[in-house]
């Protein structure tokens, strides 16, 4: 079965501080990768996703996302985190085979501190 | 603002109701999924509509149905609630659904509490 980890529960960083998030999926085949962001009462908004082409993936608010095979991995990062980035990431993987609902990770939730 | 728009925002019910969550998908977008987020399963897949149609199941109990109307709005019905049901509903759309995974844009949720 499909699976998708988010090692990181919980990270604390300090404003102005550079981040990156952690991502890694178990599927035989290359997966379609996405990031969402939740903010606290919100819905998920799409950060970034990567489908094929160029493994370095720039998305919104600043944020980029690198696809690794050989590691399987697809993590998140930015330079600068501002306050406003404090929220919940999810990482999610979706497959062309059958259907196409997205498997989520757990989350990492993201307090940054002044 | 995704464009998909979920109502109610917020509902509270007690144990054995039966609730009607709604969505309405972004324009041009035929396909709708249901998501559950809980604290102890995460973020979990329930149901699939294609155009009207079901297309995929995920892990949905029998109690809840959904379903996709010519419109292609999509109503989620649960049933006897229990208090474990409690969570947050999201609904997705995506243009495709006929085998290419496409990007999903979530609605802001039903959060349902049962009491």
């Amino acid at each position: 079965a499909q699976s998708v980890t988010q090692p990181d529960i919980h990270i604390t960083v300090s404003e102005g501080a550079s981040l990156e998030l952690r991502c890694n999926y178990s599927y035989g085949a290359t997966p379609y990768l996405f990031w969402y962001v939740q903010s606290p009462g919100q819905g998920l908004q799409l950060l970034l996703k990567y489908f094929s082409g160029d493994t370095l993936v720039q998305g919104i608010k600043g944020f980029e996302a690198e696809f690794k095979r050989s590691q399987s991995s697809f993590n998140l990062r930015k330079p600068s985190v501002h306050w406003s980035d404090a929220a919940e990431y999810f990482c999610a993987v979706g497959l062309n085979f059958g259907n196409e609902k997205l498997t989520f990770g757990t989350g990492t939730r993201l307090t940054i501190i002044p | 603002d995704s464009g998909v728009t979920q109502t109610p925002k917020h509902l509270i019910t007690a144990t054995g109701q039966r609730v009607t969550l709604r969505c309405s998908p972004r324009s041009g977008d035929l396909s709708v999924y249901w998501y559950q987020q809980s604290l102890d399963q995460g973020l979990q897949f329930l149901i699939q509509y294609y155009n009207g149609e079901e297309r995929a199941k995920g892990n949905i109990l029998e109690r809840f149905s959904a379903q996709q109307f010519p419109d292609l709005h999509s109503e989620l019905n649960l049933s006897s609630l229990e208090l474990g049901d409690s969570a947050l509903y999201f609904c997705a759309s995506s243009v495709s659904g006929r085998g290419v995974v496409d990007t999903q844009y979530f609605g802001p949720g039903t959060r349902l509490t049962v009491l």
